[in-house]
């Protein structure tokens, strides 16, 4: 079955280091997406990405950077860690919207990052 | 700009009952709806999605509605069971933003008492 797959799951760092976080998925999906969860913030777009070389700033990208060199994959750079940075890590794919495809989305199991 | 409304944030019912979970949007030019499901630690499941051309969508004891004139999606849920106790999140893709990019609720979380 086609997944979605982050690592790690679990990450603790110290302020000021460089971390990344991995997304690899095996749908064939143009489109991929990075979010984080915060209680009360709920689900914040960071990255998005719509093919190979495209690269996009969501809502909340201050501080983080992706690239993407294969469909497979879109790793999360955190440049220089800060505490504001710890949350929950979640990447998502979906097919390209065209030729009547829905754009469902969907998501791997996230990476919880705590940044001391 | 649109904005998604999820009431009540938290629900608790006993098990066996029939339930409906709303999502309310502020702009009825949506592209499609789409409902997840979260459970504790995890990851986002999707769990329907209806386009915008769709009424309802149908999926074991599931059913989404969508009435998009009066900027509404229902989720169904018959004959609950413990198991379905999460987190359950609505979000709308709009037709007129240019990335298309989901418009999130903040979730409902449903608990199912045995």
């Amino acid at each position: 079955d086609a997944e979605i797959t982050q690592s790690p799951r679990h990450k603790i760092t110290e302020t000021g280091r460089q971390v990344t976080l991995a997304c690899h998925q095996t749908w064939n999906h143009n489109n991929m997406f990075w979010y984080r969860q915060d209680l009360g913030h709920g689900l914040r777009l960071i990255h998005y990405s719509y093919g190979v070389q495209d690269t996009n700033k969501g809502e909340v990208s201050d501080g983080y950077s992706v690239s993407r060199s294969n469909t497979e994959d879109l790793p999360l750079t955190l440049e220089s860690a800060a505490s504001s940075q710890t949350s929950v890590y979640f990447c998502a794919s979906s097919e390209r919207l065209a030729g009547g495809s829905t754009g469902e989305l969907f998501f791997g199991e996230g990476s919880r990052l705590t940044v001391l | 700009k649109q904005e998604v409304t999820q009431i009540p944030a938290a629900l608790s019912v006993p098990e066996g009952e029939n339930l409906v979970l709303n999502c309310s949007f502020t702009d009825s030019a949506i592209y499609n709806l789409q409902w997840f499901r979260q459970d504790p630690g995890k990851g986002l499941t999707s769990l329907l999605l209806i386009q915008s051309s769709q009424r309802e969508q149908t999926s074991g004891r599931l059913n989404a509605s969508l009435d998009k004139s009066s900027g509404r999606s229902t989720l169904y849920i018959a004959a609950s069971q413990p198991g379905d106790s999460a987190t359950y999140l609505c979000a709308v893709r709009p037709l007129m933003d240019s990335n298309y990019q989901l418009i999130w609720g903040a979730g409902t979380k449903l608990i199912i008492k045995p």
